[in-house]
């Protein structure tokens, strides 16, 4: 099955600082990614849409000058946090739609989340 | 603007019942519907995906429906495990340009206990 991996797995940095996290489709190649934030015991939250080789489309409310995303290949998205504040802290989801020919039509997959503490 | 919502929040059931998790939606011209399941501190797994068309899905011992004039879905597990604990996501996939979004509910946490 089609598979999504994140980069880290956890990261602790210090307010101020800005944090990159990186999402691969290891198998099959994606197009468009979306990037979630989920605070504890809350559902998922879209962040934005990552699109290959085009400017990501933000969700209303989320700075795009202080969530960067960058999609250069049809593999990889990444999401820097730039100047991280503890309100940042939360878990990072990203997701991957997989349009290739033979599979579930649309069917987005997960990555296994990045979990972001800013002291 | 499209709005999921999961009842119950929480579920704790005996091994071996049979149980289902609801799902209801404010919009019906959704594109497609997705049951995931959560672990803590995990990633999501999807469970199953039923298209806007189909009125219900099947793996194992799990079966989802989908009532979309009504706006509703269920999760239906059989025969539930210890390993079934877990929060289980319900997400809406509506309709773009370049494919389907998803809204997530808030989801239901189920506990199995032996």
């Amino acid at each position: 099955g089609a598979v999504v991996s994140q980069h880290p797995s956890r990261v602790i940095c210090k307010s101020g600082t800005s944090v990159k996290i990186e999402c691969r489709s290891l198998d099959f190649q994606a197009t468009t990614m979306f990037w979630y934030r989920q605070f504890p015991k809350q559902s998922l939250m879209l962040m934005a849409t990552s699109n290959e080789g085009s400017k990501a489309t933000y969700e209303q409310g989320v700075e795009k000058d202080k969530f960067l995303i960058n999609h250069a290949s049809l593999t990889l998205s990444t999401l820097t946090v730039t100047s991280a504040h503890p309100e940042d802290s939360s878990f990072y989801i990203c997701s991957a739609r997989d349009m290739g020919q033979g599979t579930l039509w649309d069917e987005q997959y997960f990555g296994p989340g990045t979990r972001l503490t800013v002291t | 603007k499209q709005e999921v919502t999961q009842i119950p929040a929480a579920l704790s059931v005996p091994e071996g019942e049979n149980l289902v998790l609801n799902c209801s939606f404010t919009d019906s011209a959704i594109y497609n519907l997705q049951w995931f399941r959560q672990d803590p501190g995990k990633g999501l797994t999807s469970l199953l995906l039923i298209q806007s068309s189909q009125r219900e899905q099947t793996s194992g011992r799990l079966n989802a429906s989908l009532d979309k004039s009504s706006g509703r879905s269920t999760l239906y597990i059989a025969a539930s495990q210890p390993g079934d604990s877990a929060t289980y996501l319900c997400a809406v996939g509506a309709q773009e340009t370049s494919g389907s979004r998803l809204t997530f509910g808030e989801g239901t946490q189920l506990t199995v206990n032996p």
